[in-house]
């Protein structure tokens, strides 16, 4: 079965600072890969997809990049955090008949 | 292009009473739709999808939703209400203007569930 780790789980970070979050699928080969983010109280937005390895989608103009270095890992990453790049970040997977599976999430303060 | 809209953002019932969360879609393309769960402070869980089957779909946990082309809705239904379905239900439909790359959320509904 297939299954999508996200780390770390919380992560508290003060502006400025550079960020790395990692996403890893297992149990399928080359999935679509999807970044959100969801800020407190509001919907899922769409940050960034991937079809495939090297190959990255971006949504929205931002402070932050992805990357997927490998065909099941997906990272996000900035630079220099901003405060408003605190929210919860989800990770997903495209299976069959377009459904999304999700990550259990990164949980990111910046203060 | 592709919209949901929920209906309600907040759905306030008592333990053993019918969920009721309204849904409804714009598609110009035939649309798979989807309801997801969100607990506080975790991932999104897929509760049902629709894919032009059975108009009635039955999904995890007791739910199931009904795709009705003519009212452009797929609401989302339980019989009887328990206190574990306080969550955050999202209705989805998939993006077929990407080629079906990418989804699309509403709003979300928070179900509120008392004793």
């Amino acid at each position: 079965s297939q299954t999508i780790h996200q780390w770390p789980a919380t992560l508290v970070q003060p502006v400025g600072s550079p960020l790395s979050l990692e996403c890893t699928v297992e149990g399928t080969s080359n999935p679509n890969l999807y970044w959100y983010r969801q800020a407190a109280g509001r919907g899922l937005q769409l940050l960034f997809y991937s079809v495939g390895i090297g190959q990255i989608s971006s949504e929205v103009p931002q402070n932050l990049s992805a990357s997927r270095p490998q065909d099941r890992q997906f990272i996000l990453s900035s630079k220099k955090l901003l405060l408003s790049d605190s929210g919860f970040y989800l990770c997903a997977w495209r299976g069959y008949a377009e459904t999304q599976y999700f990550g259990p999430g990164t949980r990111l303060l910046v203060l | 292009a592709q919209s949901v809209t929920q209906l309600d953002s907040h759905v306030s019932v008592s333990e053993g009473t019918p969920v009721l969360l309204r849904c409804n879609y714009s598609s110009s393309y035939s649309p798979s739709l989807f309801w997801y769960v969100q607990h506080p402070n975790k991932g999104l869980q897929l509760l049902l999808k629709y894919t032009s089957a059975a108009t009635l779909v039955k999904g995890i946990n007791g739910f199931e939703a009904e795709f009705k082309k003519s009212e452009t809705s797929f609401h989302l239904t339980k019989p009887s209400a328990h206190m574990s379905d306080a969550a955050e239900y999202f209705c989805v439909v998939s993006d077929g203007s990407t080629g079906f790359q990418k989804l699309v959320f509403g709003t979300g509904t928070r179900l509120l569930v008392s004793p």
